[in-house]
C-alpha cells in the first residue's frame, strides 16, 4: 500500500519562481489537507479539503493555492516563491474530517527558496 | 479546538516506560485526544487516540483522567526507535489536526 505519495521529495527555487506540489493517495479518503513545518517548530495548517470539490484556508495560506483535483489528488502551487517558503511540506489524508478518525501522513517534500 | 501543553522534552532508559504528559484543561465534551509522533522529520505517525475511556493498541497506551483535563501517554517498553517528537493534539468540531511542538522524547541505552 503506497497510502500517501507526495512529489517531489525536495526541490530548489528560485524567488519569484512557480511550482506546484503534488500529492496522491490510495486509501478512498474524503479529506486531505497540506502542511508546513519550520525548523524546531510543529506542522503549521496550510490549506485542507474535507471532501471532493472543497477547499478551504488553514492557519498559514497566504501565498499558496489549492486544487482538489479529484478524490485522489490534492496539488499545492506557489505562484512567486518567497525564500519565507522555504520549509517541509507535508500532505495528509483522513476518511471523513468530521468524524474522529487517524490522519495519515506523506513523507514530506523538502522545499528551499534562495 | 482546546490548547494542549506539553513538555518540550523528556529522557527514557531503554526498555523502561515511557510516560508522557499532556494538560488540556479547557476541553470540551465532544473533543477527543489524539497522540502522534514525527520520527526524524518523516511524516507523523498516528499512535492512539481517545475521548473519556482509557485506550490501549499495540503501540501505546493512553490514560485519560476522569476530569479529562489532562492525559498520559504510555510507552510500555521504551526501544530507541521511540526516539521521536510526540504531539498530543485535541481535535472536535474543527476538520483538521492542530499540532504545537510537542515533546521531544530521548530513549537511552
Amino acid at each position: 500500500n503506497a497510502g500517501v505519495t507526495q512529489t517531489p521529495k525536495f526541490q530548489v527555487l528560485k524567488t519569484g519562481q512557480s511550482m506546484t506540489l503534488q500529492c496522491a493517495q490510495d486509501m478512498n479518503h474524503n479529506s486531505m489537507y497540506w502542511y508546513r513545518q519550520d525548523p524546531g517548530m510543529g506542522l503549521r495548517l496550510i490549506y485542507y479539503s474535507a471532501s471532493e470539490g472543497t477547499t478551504d484556508k488553514g492557519e498559514v495560506p497566504n501565498g499558496y493555492n489549492v486544487s482538489r483535483l479529484n478524490k485522489r489528488e490534492f496539488s499545492l502551487r506557489l505562484e512567486s516563491a518567497a525564500p519565507s517558503q522555504t520549509s517541509v511540506y507535508f500532505c495528509a489524508s483522513s476518511g471523513d474530517s468530521r468524524k474522529n478518525t487517524e490522519a495519515f501522513f506523506g513523507q514530506g517534500t523538502r522545499l528551499t527558496v534562495v | 479546538d482546546a490548547k494542549t501543553t506539553q513538555p518540550p522534552s523528556m529522557d527514557c532508559a531503554e526498555g523502561r516506560a515511557a510516560n508522557l504528559p499532556c494538560n488540556h484543561s479547557t476541553i470540551s465534551g465532544n473533543e477527543y485526544v489524539y497522540w502522534y509522533r514525527q520520527i526524524h522529520s518523516q511524516g507523523p505517525q498516528y499512535i492512539i487516540h481517545g475521548l473519556k475511556n482509557n485506550e490501549t493498541n499495540e503501540m501505546a497506551s493512553l490514560i485519560i483522567t476522569e476530569d479529562r483535563k489532562s492525559s498520559t501517554l504510555i510507552l510500555p517498553h521504551a526501544t530507541l526507535r521511540d526516539t521521536a517528537v510526540y504531539y498530543c493534539i485535541v481535535r472536535g468540531s474543527f476538520v483538521a489536526l492542530n499540532f504545537g511542538k510537542g515533546t521531544s522524547l530521548l530513549v537511552t541505552p
